[in-house]
């Protein structure tokens, strides 16, 4: 059972445009919400992270919102360029203890 | 460099021969862990490892082993490997007890069981 639901499956940007990628979870003992990027052939790396404490984070192109009365976090991507095309997924953990991942979303951003 | 390294990248064998997939970190991290990942599952974490000598089971630990030895590495074991743990796994590590961290992952071994 996945403690973290992520959606969309896939999508697809014009360049320049908005991607937006959703998370919900139940567990509200969770209190780490980052976001990693996996291009091909790579292992996932860090992309930007959050603390339920605050509501929104920016990274330059990278925004996490955070609504924790929803259990709801989500990860826009502005003025998508080529070189974002990859697998996003978001993950969530408590007290330090283990990541749960969601299912990821694979961006594919078009020229 | 700092970085987490895996062997082998691929690796095709038959049901029921033991294989070994090592893991090696140089960040002096205390925590390591493995995950698998497969398509619309994302990854799902089969064992972890706080310190030396301190292991513990994930989502997912049927069928595999590990241990910690030393800090640096966290070899996964199958010893009788079957076709459903054909799969694509990364090793990660990262610090531990002074609050939520990067996870750093290696480059992943897809493995294939026939």
């Amino acid at each position: 059972q996945q403690q973290v639901k992520q959606s969309p499956q896939s999508l697809i940007v014009q360049k320049g445009g908005i991607s937006i990628i959703n998370c919900a979870y139940e567990n509200t003992a969770f209190d780490y919400f980052p976001w990693y990027q996996q291009f091909p052939g790579k292992g996932p790396a860090l992309l930007i992270a959050i603390r339920p404490d605050v509501s929104e984070k920016k990274e330059g192109r990278f925004t996490i919102s955070f609504n924790k009365s929803a259990k709801q976090f989500s990860l826009h991507i502005m003025d998508s360029q080529p070189g974002d095309s990859a697998t996003y997924f978001c993950a969530a953990s408590q007290n330090d203890y283990k990541l749960s991942f969601g299912a990821g979303t694979t961006v594919t951003v078009r020229a | 460099e700092a970085q987490v390294t895996q062997n082998p990248r691929y690796l095709i064998t038959v049901t029921g021969k033991k294989l070994t997939v090592t893991c090696s970190q140089n960040m002096n991290h205390e925590y390591m862990s493995w995950y698998r990942q497969d398509p619309g599952l994302g990854l799902r974490q089969i064992y972890y490892s706080m310190n030396v000598e301190v292991t513990d089971k994930g989502d997912v630990p049927e069928g595999y082993k590990v241990s910690r030895k030393e800090k640096r590495n966290f070899p996964l074991i199958l010893e009788s490997p079957s076709p459903n743990q054909t799969s694509l796994y990364f090793c990660a590590s990262s610090l531990w007890g002074t609050g939520p961290s990067e996870q750093y992952f290696g480059p992943g071994t897809r493995l294939t069981v026939t």
